[in-house]
């Protein structure tokens, strides 16, 4: 089945500095990536997403890219502000598409220092 | 529209007792998820449905049942609760087009059943 690897589990960074998440997925029939924010006790959120058809995505400060012969995608979040500190999540759909479901990473802790 | 509900937010069994997690959207999405969550952890698929009838397993279905007779429910039933159920439960559900050569879902979360087996 898919597994996804996630890097770093906790990411600290200045506000106002830019922050990358990388995630690596092992199956290559995976067509659909999603991120998540997670605050304490919250349901996770989707923040943006990205089809395999597609290389980049990007929405005002969050941008995620994919390259699909490395089989790896990236969340860059730039301009960093106190209320981005959250748990991130990168997802991949599983075998036979995102109808199947998502295998999750771990997580990634980012913490925004004042 | 509500979008996707669950009950209870919070629940404590004994080790073999037995409940059911309920789930409902308003969406009108044809298809929905449960995952579970642990401490520190990413969440794991236990079972899925793609429309009213029909359910499948995911990663980690040992211990769960479900059912889906309806669109808008989707229950997720422990029958005999263990301390390795404890965790966060997230119900989602997600629109899928008929026939797309290509994943078109967005998932939307519950806000979660944190259950506890004591």
């Amino acid at each position: 089945g898919e597994n996804v690897e996630q890097h770093p589990s906790t990411l600290s960074v200045q506000e106002g500095d830019s922050a990358v998440i990388k995630c690596t997925y092992s199956d290559s029939a995976s067509n659909y990536f999603p991120w998540y924010k997670q605050e304490l006790g919250k349901r996770p959120q989707l923040i943006i997403d990205i089809r395999s058809n597609v290389g980049e995505k990007k929405d005002q400060r969050i941008a995620v890219t994919l390259n699909k012969t490395a089989k790896h995608f990236s969340l860059h979040i730039t301009e960093t502000q106190p209320e981005d500190s959250a748990v991130y999540f990168c997802a991949a759909s599983r075998p036979g598409g995102g109808a199947d479901g998502l295998t999750f990473g771990k997580g990634t802790h980012l913490i925004i220092q004042p | 529209n509500a979008g996707v509900t669950q009950t209870p937010k919070f629940r404590i069994l004994k080790i073999g007792q037995s409940m059911t997690l309920q789930c409902t959207q308003d969406m009108n999405h044809n298809y929905m998820y449960w995952y579970r969550q642990d401490p520190g952890m990413g969440l794991k698929l236990i079972y899925y449905s793609v429309g009213a009838g029909i359910t499948d397993k995911g990663e980690v279905p040992n211990g769960y049942n479900v059912s889906r007779s309806t669109t808008e429910d989707f229950p997720l039933r422990l029958e005999l609760a263990a301390p390795s159920q404890t965790s966060v439960y997230f119900c989602a559900s997600s629109y899928l087009l008929a026939g797309a050569s290509i994943s078109t879902d967005t998932q939307y979360f519950g806000p979660g059943t944190r259950l506890t087996v004591l």
